[in-house]
């Protein structure tokens, strides 16, 4: 079955480091997503991306987010100096359409020290 | 926009035995409803979902939810659980639109005791 792939599994920076977190989704899968949850609490919107651009983004996805689908295949988000609290698990997805709900990958968790 | 409360934060249930997760909505638009799963250390993965039609939907280890729009609920149920069923349970709720992003409610933590 195709899979949305992530990496790294888990990446530890420094505060105020920028950080890229890499995500493969499924070949022909048209809109695709951000998403991160914060230990034990909820999982929370970041950011949806179709047609090459952002079609909507949180509150939580300031100027210090960018994504960006570079090559075709893989869909980035980058943050640009990392603060304590973006600690979390950051997940990807995308789909086909909403209609057919999202494919997760199994996330990054990102560890900011 | 929309919304969606568990009440539950945590649901402890004996093996074999029934369990019921309460979910409930808000929105102003038609919408789209969907349980995903996260069992530890894992990803999010879709467990259910209710589109249209008929209102009672299954999946395929045994968990059915039923959407009642009246009630603007839609619990997750299952007769009778496994210890492999231990795992977070997150309802979430999309409008129809086709840009329309999937909102999780907070989750709630299903422990199937022995």
């Amino acid at each position: 079955e195709p899979e949305v792939t992530q990496t790294p599994s888990h990446q530890v920076t420094q505060m105020g480091q920028e950080v890229i977190l890499r995500c493969v989704p499924i070949s022909n899968h048209l809109y695709f997503y951000w998403y991160r949850q914060i230990l034990g609490q909820k999982v929370e919107f970041l950011v949806s991306f179709y047609n090459n651009e952002i079609s909507e983004k949180s509150e939580i996805f300031d100027d210090q987010f960018s994504v960006e689908r570079p090559d075709g295949s893989n869909f980035t988000l980058k943050i640009r100096s990392t603060k304590l609290e973006d600690s979390a698990m950051y997940f990807c997805a995308s789909s086909m359409s909403p209609l057919y709900g999202y494919t997760f990958g199994s996330g990054t968790r990102l560890t900011v020290v | 926009a929309q919304s969606v409360t568990q009440l539950d934060s945590q649901v402890p249930v004996f093996e074999e035995a029934p369990v019921e997760l309460r979910c409930n909505y808000s929105s102003s638009v038609s919408v789209y409803l969907f349980w995903y799963v996260q069992y530890p250390n894992q990803g999010l993965q879709l467990l259910l979902k209710y589109l249209s039609g008929s209102t009672l939907v299954e999946s395929i280890n045994g968990f059915e939810a039923e959407f009642n729009k009246s009630q603007t609920s839609f619990h997750l149920r299952k007769p009778s659980v496994h210890i492999s069923d231990t795992a977070e349970y997150f309802c979430a709720v999309s409008g129809v639109a086709s840009y329309d992003k999937v909102i999780f409610g907070p989750g709630t933590s299903l422990s199937v005791i022995p």
